[in-house]
């Protein structure tokens, strides 16, 4: 079984500073998908970053970036220039082949942008 | 169309009522999804449906009933619930191809109440 874990419950910002939230996942899988998604406190939640394991390269969209750590079983998120719109739930997930499968969350962290 | 529309956006229903939550997306995914979020909690997956056929059942209670009636249209089903009951319950969409990205597109919710 995989697992997803967000050690951090909340942390706070600096408007136009950056920020990393930690992410660390156990799985025996060699190909997988890795996500960060948001949940600002309107509830919808909506994809922020996707990584496929088998890519080296980390992801980055925009003002967000990921250091993914394959080894590690590490996928932190970085965001960049941070702006109060940012301010929300990120929840960590964790999906394995085949698609249409499971999508296991971490706990998630709360994430609150100071003016 | 990127949306997933969810309808009521807000329930509140007694333990021996029968009522619905319903779900439609637009963007020709053929997976379909719904969650129960709890407050400050990560989305629980109860049930998966591929091409309008059932794929995973999270062992949930029999109380809830879902169906898809076509390839946009999710339903869950609600009868004889426990207070234990309320959440928010998400509907979500995503791609059952090739091109599959794992993305899942989900709605606003809707909020139950179980009195």
């Amino acid at each position: 079984a995989q697992t997803v874990t967000q050690s951090q419950p909340e942390m706070s910002v600096q408007e136009a500073e950056t920020v990393t939230l930690s992410c660390t996942y156990d799985t025996s899988e060699n190909n997988y998908y890795l996500f960060w998604y948001k949940q600002p406190p309107s509830r919808q939640m909506i994809l922020v970053i996707r990584q496929e394991a088998y890519k080296q390269q980390n992801a980055t969209e925009n003002r967000f970036s990921v250091n993914f750590q394959k080894a590690a079983k590490s996928f932190s998120l970085k965001i960049s220039d941070s702006q109060l719109g940012d301010t929300a739930m990120y929840f960590c997930a964790f999906m394995k082949p085949p698609v249409n499968s499971k999508l296991t969350f971490g706990k998630g962290i709360t994430l609150s942008v100071r003016p | 169309d990127t949306e997933v529309t969810q309808t009521p956006k807000h329930l509140v229903m007694g333990m021996t009522n029968k009522k619905s939550l319903k779900c439609e997306q637009h963007m020709g995914h053929r997976a379909m999804y719904w969650y129960k979020q709890k407050a400050k909690k990560p989305p629980e997956l109860m049930f998966v449906y591929s091409y309008e056929k059932l794929s995973i059942n999270e062992s949930v209670p029999s109380r809830f009933s879902p169906e898809c009636p076509n390839s946009s249209l999710l339903n869950l089903h609600l009868h004889a619930l426990q207070p234990e009951d309320s959440a928010l319950y998400l509907c979500a969409s995503s791609q059952d191809s090739r091109q599959h990205t794992g993305e899942l597109f989900f709605g606003e919710g809707s909020r139950l109440t179980v009195l």
